[in-house]
């Protein structure tokens, strides 16, 4: 049973340029999260996702940030024009559907880089 | 506002037991979580206890939860150089259903 898995594991951008990470959750589990990590600090939430819909947004960057989980496919986490402030280590995590709320399986993460 | 808060580093010396601690403002949290992460790699959930305990222990783990103060530590009996890595502290609020507030971590370093 494979665990969440992200790519790329490594993105470098230049400043302006698009980034996509994807997520793919584990195997049953319908809901993702996605979390921003800055050098030498914790992790900070940005969106949770279930299938189709967002449910909590309240952590995402009100520009240039938009995240996705569709039927079909992985989560996507879309970054627009980036700039060197978005450097960083970006994690998701996905958790199954009904009572489990209170575990979250993490992702390796992919780290942004923008030059 | 939601917030936690862990010291920055901590070392220990090989075999002897390493407390990390923690402390957190959210009354409402349910769970309290333990996550290592060794570098470049992604977060491991270590352990995880609800508010309503006050001791959890597995293995050689062991994490201590105050809820009066607001105060959660995790003990490392026996500790080896592959316990190296950040450790975070985390915890979830009962009125959210989705986000996990992260503290900033703690970093253990193992002196042979």
């Amino acid at each position: 049973n494979a665990g969440v898995m992200q790519n790329p594991r490594h993105l470098v951008r230049r400043r302006g340029q698009e980034a996509r990470l994807r997520c793919s959750p584990m195997k049953g589990h319908s809901h993702v999260y996605w979390y921003r990590q800055l050098p030498e600090e914790g992790l900070k939430f940005m969106v949770y996702l279930q299938k189709e819909n967002i449910i909590d947004e309240s952590g995402m960057p009100k520009e240039r940030f938009s995240a996705e989980f569709p039927k079909e496919g992985p989560s996507i986490l879309r970054i627009q024009q980036v700039v060197r402030g978005d450097s960083a280590a970006y994690f998701c995590a996905s958790s199954p559907p009904g009572q489990g709320y209170n575990e979250q399986f993490f992702g390796p993460g992919t780290r942004l880089t923008v030059l | 506002g939601e917030d936690v808060e862990q010291s920055l580093f901590l070392s220990v010396r090989e075999g002897d037991s390493s407390v990390i601690n923690c402390t957190y403002t959210d009354s409402s949290s349910t769970y309290l979580y333990w996550y290592k992460q060794e570098p470049g790699a992604g977060l491991q959930l270590l352990t995880y206890i609800f508010s309503n305990m006050d001791m959890k222990q597995d293995q050689r783990l062991t994490v201590l939860l105050n809820k009066k103060d607001k105060h959660l530590s995790l003990r490392i009996a026996d500790t080896q150089t592959g316990d190296s890595a950040i450790y975070f502290c985390a915890e979830k609020s009962g009125s959210s259903a989705s986000k996990i507030i992260f503290g900033s971590g703690t970093r253990l370093s193992i002196r042979p």
